[in-house]
């Protein structure tokens, strides 16, 4: 299975709701990630998991809060977003080398499309 | 800083034509390589890599080499399809230090049958 799955594929959200985004994977990959993606742009990291840890946040604003609640699952959680954060959403993972450093390649998920209104 | 250079878009090709997308990168150290492609509302998809210097990466028909003296990894393929319309993303990971990945701009491949 080399798969990440993310849920919901779609979201709508108004400024006051609060949502959540789920990630999945099934790899054993130890690292996972957080990307925020704009049209016609490439990713923008927000954050990243080692180990079920949070090793990097990119200076994210506070209303996107990351949870890692086991080795297969990562969660954006999302209060109070700005029209602005409408973006898709990318979740990744990648194996982590014996000396406890990421390796290189990582492998996305699809993706939650996500509308603020 | 590290950065990843990619050729503007969009490119447009006829079907069974051949492809180069351009992509140099600046890192210190021997950084890996990558290109990823998008194809429209989706997510990103690891096409090949290559880990050290004069290493080919390929996949699908398509093929890059790591040339370290150009600082590039040019990606080609010899006769492109309508299937292979998408975005295209070179990009590096690090050897040391933080091993997140930085991603050139992107190239939008058009293919017309």
């Amino acid at each position: 299975d080399t798969e990440v799955t993310q849920t919901p594929k779609h979201l709508v959200m108004g400024m006051t709701n609060k949502k959540s985004l789920k990630c999945e994977q099934h790899m054993g990959h130890r690292a996972m990630y957080w990307y925020k993606q704009k049209a016609k742009k490439p990713p923008e990291l927000m954050f990243v998991y080692s180990y079920e840890k949070l090793s990097i946040n990119e200076s994210v604003p506070s209303r996107f809060s990351p949870e890692c609640p086991n080795s297969s699952l990562l969660n954006l959680h999302l209060h109070a977003l700005q029209p602005e954060d409408s973006a898709l959403y990318l979740c990744a993972s990648s194996p982590i080398a014996n000396s406890g450093r990421a390796t290189y390649e990582q492998y996305f998920g699809p993706g939650t499309r996500l509308t603020v209104t | 800083g590290n950065s990843v250079t990619q050729m503007e878009g969009p490119v447009t090709l006829s079907e069974e034509a051949f492809l180069t997308i351009n992509c140099t990168y600046t890192a210190t150290g021997y950084p890996s390589l990558f290109w990823y492609v998008q194809y429209p509302g989706e997510g990103l998809q690891l096409l090949l890599k290559a880990t050290k210097a004069d290493d080919k990466g390929s996949n699908k028909g398509f093929e890059a080499t790591y040339r370290k003296e150009t600082t590039s990894f040019h990606l080609e393929k010899g006769s492109v399809q309508v299937s292979d319309s998408a975005v295209y993303f070179c990009a590096l990971s690090r050897d040391t230090g933080r091993r997140a990945l930085t991603f050139g701009s992107g190239t939008r491949l058009q293919v017309q049958p």
